[in-house]
């Protein structure tokens, strides 16, 4: 299995303001992804982060909002720009791990994000 | 794009019974079946798996099935605890690009 670690794992932040949010997974990986949580809903994809090129958002996500970086095949970087008290959730970071003849989802821990 | 639909939102077991939340989803095209549980202030678990070249899955107290032809899949936990209380997740992605699409999660709560 991979082993995802986030930071911060939680903050407090002004409208207005923007957070980076980092992922580091221990084993290289091709594929990572950045989901939203909404409080008390389920899990949204936001953007596949490519190593080596820009990342591919999702119907409602765009760049200018969450820009993201991957610099290499074990961390990737969201920032949420411009934060508005709407954007307070839960960030989650996954890779696709292949191990063991199969590839495999894993969840980091989450960064718990509150926009006052 | 993929829907995932899931049933119930909450469920109420008595220590010891069983549970079942059931998913369905609409893109024909999905071939992988992961279910997490997420615990209060954590991130989602996988608790297991199913690819759409078998049926059926079991790991301990916990199994999925899965009927590609009718486009659902479900999880059993047997012999419910305490510490199964959690909110579980079913998604769905083809593995050509394994975007996940997740249900709507179920609350589960075990009585003890």
């Amino acid at each position: 299995s991979a082993v995802i670690s986030q930071k911060p794992s939680r903050d407090i932040c002004q409208r207005g303001t923007s957070l980076t949010i980092q992922c580091q997974v221990d084993s290289q990986v091709t594929m990572m992804f950045w989901y939203r949580q909404q409080p008390g809903q389920s899990l949204t994809l936001i953007a596949t982060a490519n190593q080596g090129s820009e990342a591919t958002y999702e119907s409602g996500f765009v760049i200018d909002k969450f820009p993201i970086s991957r610099p290499n095949l074990t961390f990737s970087t969201l920032t949420v720009s411009n934060m508005s008290p709407e954007d307070s959730s839960i960030y989650l970071c996954s890779v696709d791990f292949w191990g063991g003849g199969t590839d495999t989802q894993y969840f980091g821990p989450g960064t718990r994000l509150t926009v006052l | 794009g993929e829907n995932v639909e899931q049933h119930p939102s909450t469920l109420s077991v008595q220590e010891g019974d069983s549970a079942v939340i059931k998913c369905t989803y609409s893109d024909s095209a999905s071939n992988y079946f992961p279910w997490y549980k997420q615990e209060l202030g954590k991130g989602p678990q996988l608790i297991i798996d199913i690819r759409s070249n078998v049926g059926e899955k079991k790991d301990q107290r916990i199994a999925v099935t899965l009927n590609k032809t009718a486009k659902h899949f479900s999880l059993h936990i047997t012999e419910t605890q305490p510490e199964d209380s959690a909110v579980y997740f079913c998604a769905a992605s083809d593995t050509n690009d394994y975007k996940l699409s997740f249900g709507a999660g179920t609350t589960v709560t075990v009585r003890a």
